[in-house]
């Protein structure tokens, strides 16, 4: 199966900076990656589909750039409710399978 | 607005079946080319994909639980089901039902079921 890791585990940022969070597979998936946004005690909410577009009701403030095995989730001015925990996801292959999570916590 | 709601026991015996049931609203689950899927997180970790029925009922399942999953459609009760056997600590963890689009991404997600195993 493709494994995805994200780099970094933890990511601490000022309220109004920028986050760039990452994550590689081990195999190629093209564009067919997923991002994930899990704020505590709720369950993961759709941002990204397709690498790089946005879904519904998702802020122009999340962008996703990558292809191949290179992917990034940049968040351009962190809001408080922007702390929360990232995951990658691929849908190149079967079974689809998901990053271990970025956290991003307030620096 | 699609919206899903797990239910079940949050407490299983090892060495027996986990049921859980995903309640849907705002759409219908046999609506064509909708599929449904489960995920579960384990504690503090990240996230698992377990398998996904499609409208017509078929079934493809992540094959690290292969052996021990299935899930079914409640077409009457617009629900669909998700029962692991044989089940050890190691299956403990919180299960989310979602919807998953085109069989690639997953939203929206129901809120999440903790399922502790333990005797």
């Amino acid at each position: 199966e493709i494994v995805m890791t994200q780099s970094p585990i933890t990511l601490s940022v000022s309220p109004g900076e920028r986050a760039t969070l990452s994550c590689r597979a081990s195999q190629s998936v093209n564009s067919n990656l997923a991002w994930y946004q899990q704020r505590p005690g709720q369950a993961p909410r759709l941002l990204i589909y397709g690498a790089s577009t946005r879904a519904t009701a998702i802020p122009a403030s999340f962008s996703g750039s990558g292809s191949g095995t290179e992917f990034t989730l940049t968040i351009s001015s962190l809001q408080s409710e922007d702390f929360a925990v990232y995951y990658c996801q691929q849908y190149n292959d079967w079974p689809r399978t998901f990053g271990q999570g970025t956290k991003v916590e307030i620096k | 607005q699609v919206q899903l709601q797990e239910s079940g026991p949050g407490l299983v015996k090892p060495s027996q079946t986990l049921s859980l049931t995903c309640t849907v609203s705002g759409v219908s689950i046999t609506s064509g080319g909708n599929f449904w899927s489960w995920i579960r997180q384990h504690p503090g970790r990240g996230l698992e994909w377990i398998g996904y029925i499609y409208y017509s009922g078929n079934t493809y399942y992540n094959p690290s639980l292969k052996s021990r999953v299935s899930i079914s459609l409640d077409t009457s009760t617009n629900r669909f089901s998700l029962k692991l056997t044989s089940v050890t600590a190691a299956d403990t963890a919180v299960y989310y039902c979602a919807k998953f689009d085109y069989s690639r991404w997953f939203g929206p997600w129901g809120q999440g079921t903790q399922v502790t195993v333990s005797s």
